[in-house]
């Protein structure tokens, strides 16, 4: 069964430092990998996707992803972190078993703090 | 509409009513989710709808979770005699077209508290 696991349910980080939230997986086939942010009393949006090609995936705001198979991970980075970073952030894989439809299976996700 | 809408934002019932959540997707989109999201449980694919094809009702956790979608847009879920564990976020999302690597919008969601 497919599965993600996102190391550390809170993570607080300065206005201006590096952003680094963590994503593993396990999955049988080749994955189709996910980042979603949840701003408050919002829905989710995405921030990036990996599906096949360049492992380095630049996303929305200043974020991006790099896929690294041998690690089965997908780690979520953002150079500098501004206040309007603060969030919960979800990773997410695409379900090879769905049924060719892009059903995503979760990780419980990060809210992500970021102070002055 | 400009994203998917959910109605009500919030719902307060009591344990053992029926409730109805409705979700209006992105005109056009053809793919229809549901998901729930709970505390200790994150997010779970409930039901997906595609067109005129049957639903993949995989991921509704009894038989007194339902979903429909009427004329291929608005979609209504309904929980019959609510209990307390169904307390959640339940989140709609929709989809251009179905492929496994497809972008999902999602609307803000149904806040049900059962009491």
């Amino acid at each position: 069964a497919q599965s993600v696991t996102q190391l550390g349910s809170h993570v607080s980080v300065s206005e201006g430092a590096l952003v680094l939230l963590r994503c593993n997986y396990s999955s049988s086939v080749p994955p189709y990998l996910f980042w979603y942010v949840q701003y408050p009393n919002q829905g989710l949006q995405l921030l990036l996707k990996y599906t096949t090609g360049a492992t380095l995936v630049k996303g929305i705001n200043g974020f991006e992803a790099e896929f690294k198979k041998s690690e089965t991970s997908f780690h979520l980075t953002k150079p500098s972190a501004h206040m309007s970073d603060a969030a919960e952030y979800f990773c997410a894989v695409s379900d090879p078993l769905g049924g060719g439809y892009n059903k995503l299976i979760f990780g419980a996700g990060t809210r992500l703090a970021v102070h002055p | 509409g400009a994203g998917v809408s959910q109605s009500p934002s919030n719902k307060v019932t009591e344990k053992g009513k029926d409730v109805e959540l409705r979700c209006d997707p992105i005109s056009g989109h053809t793919a229809l989710y549901w998901y729930r999201q709970s505390l200790g449980q994150g997010l779970e694919f409930l039901i997906y709808f595609q067109g005129n094809s049957a639903p993949d009702k995989s991921g509704l956790p009894s038989d007194r979770f339902s979903a429909e979608r009427t004329g291929g847009s608005v979609s209504t879920l309904t929980i019959q005699r609510t209990q307390q564990e169904d307390s959640a976020v339940y989140l709609c999302a929709s989809s251009l077209i179905s492929a496994r690597n497809e972008k999902l919008f999602f609307g803000s969601g149904t806040q049900l508290s059962v009491l």
